[in-house]
């Protein structure tokens, strides 16, 4: 199995729900992201996990909150978010943090209304 | 921040044609990274380099890492219809303790009907 899988593919959000978004991967990687990606823009990044453990946040505003279960699974919960939240989030993975051949998934296109 | 500059922005061309796209920046890298993003999709390496001079091949792309660790191309040779899509680079900063990448902008690939 060599791909991310995020679910779902789409969300529509009010501003006063909470969702989740999720990734899986079964590749023995032990290095997780999250991106956000805007339209026409390269992404940026938010999350690092490393062995299940949060690297690095990005100055990520705290209605995003991520979260690493275990080695295969990467959440993203989503809170009182802003229309210019609305974008594509990818999820990524890579054997280890600082080994830059990143498997992405097909992303989760978000939209906040 | 530190930036990478990306081009051309966009590229209209024939079938059949040559392709060539570079990045450029005042900054020193240890890594360069070249991935295609389809619409809708998350970006797919293409091809990795990691050493100054390195010239590598994948199929009809071929990428260099400069000399001068400033800048890196990507060439696609005798282009057909599925190589539409969204271009990026992406380096890794010598000196960054992160070992984040830093994304150009992409270069957009159209082909003319």
């Amino acid at each position: 199995d060599t791909e991310v899988t995020q679910t779902p593919k789409h969300l529509v959000m009010g501003m006063t729900n909470k969702k989740s978004l999720k990734c899986e991967q079964h590749m023995g990687h032990r290095a997780m992201y999250w991106y956000k990606q805007k339209a026409k823009k390269p992404p940026e990044l938010m999350f690092v996990y490393s062995y299940e453990k949060l690297s690095i946040n990005e100055s990520v505003p705290s209605r995003f909150s991520p979260e690493c279960p275990n080695s295969s699974l990467l959440n993203l919960h989503l809170h009182a978010l802003q229309p210019e939240d609305s974008a594509l989030y990818l999820c990524a993975s890579s054997q280890e943090y600082r080994i830059y051949g990143y498997t992405f998934g097909s992303g989760t296109r978000l939209t906040v209304v | 921040g530190q930036q990478l500059n990306q081009s051309p922005q966009s590229m209209f061309i024939q079938e059949g044609e040559d392709v060539s796209m570079n990045c450029t920046s005042s900054s020193i890298f240890n890594t360069w990274l070249w991935y295609k993003q389809d619409p809708g999709e998350g970006p797919v390496l293409l091809i990795a380099l990691y050493k100054a001079g390195e010239l590598t091949s994948n199929g009809r792309l071929t990428a260099q890492f400069g000399i001068t660790r400033k800048d890196s191309f990507l060439n696609i040779s005798a282009s057909i219809p599925s190589d539409v899509g969204i271009y990026f680079c992406a380096g890794q900063l010598v000196g960054d303790s992160n070992y984040q990448l830093i994304w150009g902008a992409g270069t957009k690939l159209i082909i003319k009907p």
